[in-house]
C-alpha cells in the first residue's frame, strides 16, 4: 500500500534555477496539500486542493504553483529558486478528515 | 487568524514516567485537532485525531483531549519509553487546511 509518494528525496538546486516537485496518492482522495517545514519550526501550507482542476492558495504560496490534472497527481513548481526556498516540503492528501503524509522531500537552494 | 502554540518545546524525562504535552490555539472555530509524530528525517506520522464534537480519543498509552472553549488540547503519555522519543506536533484544521504548531521534542531517557 503505497499512500502518498514524494519524489525527489533530496535536491540541491542554484539560485534561479527552476524544478517540480512530485507527490501522487494511491487512495483517491480529493483533498491534497503542499507544506513546507523550516528548522525548528511547524508545518506552513503553500497550496492545496480540494479536487481535480481545483487550487488554492495556503499561507506562504508566494514562489510556488501547483496544478491538478488528475486525482493522484499534485505536483509543485518551484519557478525562479531563491534561498529562502530552502526546506523540507512535505505533500499529504485526506478524504476530509484525517491527513496522510509523504516522507517528504528536502531541497536546498544555494 | 489562527495560531497554534505548544508548550514545552523541548521535554526531557526518565522512562517510565507519564507526562502531558499542551496545544492550544486562538480560534475555537476548528472541525477537528491532529496529533502527529515526527522522528528526525522523516514524515509525519498520525497519532490521534480529534474531531471538534469529540472530547478525547485514545489509543494504547496515547490519551489526547479537546477543550474547544479555551482553545486547548493536551497528548498524555504513559508510560514513557525511550522509544517515544521524537517530536510532537498539535495542528488543527479550521477549514480546508490544516495549522501546526512548532512541536515539543520529547527525549525519553533509558
Amino acid at each position: 500500500n503505497a499512500g502518498v509518494t514524494q519524489t525527489p528525496k533530496f535536491r540541491i538546486l542554484k539560485i534561479g534555477q527552476s524544478m517540480t516537485l512530485q507527490c501522487a496518492q494511491d487512495m483517491n482522495h480529493n483533498y491534497m496539500y503542499w507544506y513546507r517545514q523550516d528548522p525548528g519550526m511547524g508545518l506552513k501550507l503553500i497550496y492545496y486542493s480540494v479536487g481535480a482542476g481545483i487550487t488554492d492558495k495556503g499561507e506562504v504560496p508566494n514562489g510556488y504553483n501547483v496544478s491538478r490534472s488528475t486525482t493522484e497527481d499534485f505536483p509543485l513548481r518551484l519557478e525562479l529558486a531563491a534561498p529562502s526556498q530552502t526546506s523540507v516540503y512535505f505533500c499529504a492528501s485526506t478524504q476530509g478528515v484525517e491527513q496522510y503524509f509523504g516522507p517528504g522531500t528536502r531541497l536546498t537552494v544555494t | 487568524k489562527q495560531e497554534v502554540t505548544q508548550i514545552p518545546a523541548a521535554l526531557s524525562v526518565p522512562e517510565g514516567e507519564n507526562l502531558v504535552l499542551n496545544c492550544s490555539f486562538t480560534d475555537s472555530a476548528i472541525y477537528n485537532l491532529q496529533w502527529f509524530r515526527q522522528d528526525p528525517g522523516k514524515g509525519l506520522t498520525s497519532l490521534l485525531l480529534i474531531q471538534s464534537s469529540q472530547r478525547e480519543q485514545t489509543s494504547g498509552r496515547l490519551n489526547a483531549s479537546l477543550d474547544k472553549s479555551s482553545g486547548r488540547s493536551t497528548l498524555y503519555i504513559a508510560a514513557s519509553q525511550p522509544g517515544d522519543s521524537a517530536t510532537y506536533l498539535c495542528a488543527v484544521s479550521p477549514r480546508n487546511d490544516m495549522r501546526f504548531g512548532a512541536g515539543t521534542r520529547l527525549t525519553v531517557k533509558p
